[in-house]
């Protein structure tokens, strides 16, 4: 049975960083790309970046380019990501998902409060 | 970027009757169009992906057609718990987009 199990929620000042963890199981992990996405404002879903499992290989959306960094440990089967210089309106739900391509399976979520 | 519009914004139906959303792309996606089902404090969950093709475990009320720029997802009998936000998403080129999304309530 696949599962994606992500790390708890985060309270995070102004300024900060917050790494979100996506760990993985129940199929092979380097055979599909894990995507991260979030809730935006006003409800709609953004999509933020993606990592090729196999090789590592990365490619984000345009705005968080200079922000965000998602990685993965092959052995421990886990996708991280990296959101640096946290403002106020990165407050949300972020989600991990594997790339099927459309997105077949889903973390959780994790709650990340961007407070001073 | 592709841009997805969804509409109507929101769908306020009984039980038993069909529930059809539409997802327009700003440009061709052929069928890299999946639907997904998010309630109220959950992940999202894939309904139709293909633009018509639907996974095991999704129930047979829910279809989807389309191809190119226009897509449709039907809920053939609603039922209570399809009370939800629905988003379409293109993954034809990158950056994968979604559309806003329809709320469906059921009264």
């Amino acid at each position: 049975q696949v599962h994606l199990v992500q790390s708890g929620p985060e309270v995070k000042k102004p300024g900060a960083s917050v790494k979100i963890s996506c760990k993985t199981s129940g199929y092979t992990f380097t055979e599909f790309a894990i995507h991260w996405v979030r809730l935006a404002p006003g409800q709609r879903l953004e999509w933020m970046g993606w990592i090729n499992a196999d090789n590592g290989k990365t490619n984000y959306l345009q705005k968080f380019r200079d922000r965000v960094t998602i990685t993965r440990d092959t052995s421990a089967t886990t996708v991280y990501m990296e959101v640096s210089s946290l403002k106020s309106e990165d407050s949300t739900v972020y989600y991990c998902a594997r790339g099927r391509p459309a997105f077949d399976f889903w973390g959780q979520g994790t709650l990340v409060t961007v407070s001073s | 970027e592709i841009v997805l519009t969804q509409s109507p914004g929101t769908l306020s139906l009984s039980p038993g009757e069909r529930a059809t959303l539409s997802c327009r792309a700003s440009q061709d996606v052929t069928t890299y169009l999946a639907w997904y089902q998010q309630k109220v404090g959950q992940a999202p969950r894939l309904l139709i992906y293909g633009a018509s093709a639907r996974p095991t475990a999704i129930p047979d009320r829910f279809s989807g057609s389309g191809s190119g720029t226009d897509f449709t997802l039907t809920i053939s009998r609603l039922e209570p718990e399809d009370s939800a936000m629905f988003y379409c998403q293109q993954y034809f080129s990158s950056p994968w987009t979604f559309g806003q999304g329809t709320n469906v309530e059921i009264k």
